[in-house]
């Protein structure tokens, strides 16, 4: 089983719609847990962090289920600009070390 | 704050040839330094964790000999990718973490490509 695994994608959704996206991680004692955007032919950049009692920053609204070891993004709104991959991403307790899933592209279509 | 850097952005080699690539922290120090690689489609994947002043450690399938790692300083690492070939073309993600808080911020990448 992998360690991080996402949605396969992609999703092609137009303007304005809701999309979301899911998560789920192996180790349980996985600490932190982040939504990062990347775009194509670029560094990843974090979008947000993720917290088990959930949190909203605008149009995006992450979930993290510990008992399910889920974690959820989502995109309300869509907008053109947020056509990117959404790398899902955990990280340990006391450590730098991230550890990445493969990412679900998004397309968002006028 | 928090801004690391890398160079170069991208480069063509031969095959056999070496390719140095620089990472570096502008604003802040990092006693550890991480390299990934991302081939096209998939997710980024560590190949060393660097700490200033000793060697680095190398995640499994992942060849020391061939990707060498030096953190001489507090602000820059760089990977040598030694004998290049073609199957190493691929997309070099530095990042640099940040002792106080263990956040890792990412460079910009650095595009490889071998012919």
């Amino acid at each position: 089983r992998k360690e991080v695994e996402q949605d396969p994608g992609p999703f092609n959704v137009p303007e304005g719609a809701t999309v979301a996206f899911n998560c789920t991680y192996s180790n349980s004692a996985s600490q932190s847990f982040f939504w990062y955007r990347q775009d194509c032919r670029k560094e990843p950049k974090l979008l947000m962090s993720v917290y088990s009692s959930g949190n909203e920053d605008g149009r995006f609204t992450a979930q993290l289920n510990r008992a399910s070891q889920y974690i959820s993004l989502l995109i309300r709104d869509s907008k053109l600009s947020d056509s990117a991959t959404y790398l899902c991403v955990v990280k340990g307790a006391g450590s730098y070390q991230l550890t990445f899933g493969k990412g679900t592209k998004l397309s968002v279509i006028p | 704050g928090a801004v690391v850097s890398q160079h170069p952005s991208w480069v063509i080699c031969k095959s056999g040839t070496s390719v140095k690539i620089e990472c570096r922290s502008l604003d802040f120090q990092a006693t550890t330094m991480f390299w990934y690689r991302q081939f096209p489609k998939q997710s980024l994947m560590l190949m060393a964790t660097s700490n200033e002043g000793s060697k680095a450690t190398y995640e499994q399938g992942v060849e020391k000999d061939k990707f060498l790692i030096n953190h001489a300083s507090l602000t820059l690492s760089t990977l040598t990718v030694t004998s290049a070939h073609p199957e190493d073309s691929s997309f070099y993600i530095c990042s640099a973490g940040r002792t106080d808080s263990y956040e890792q911020y990412f460079g910009p990448g650095t595009r490889l490509t071998v012919t």
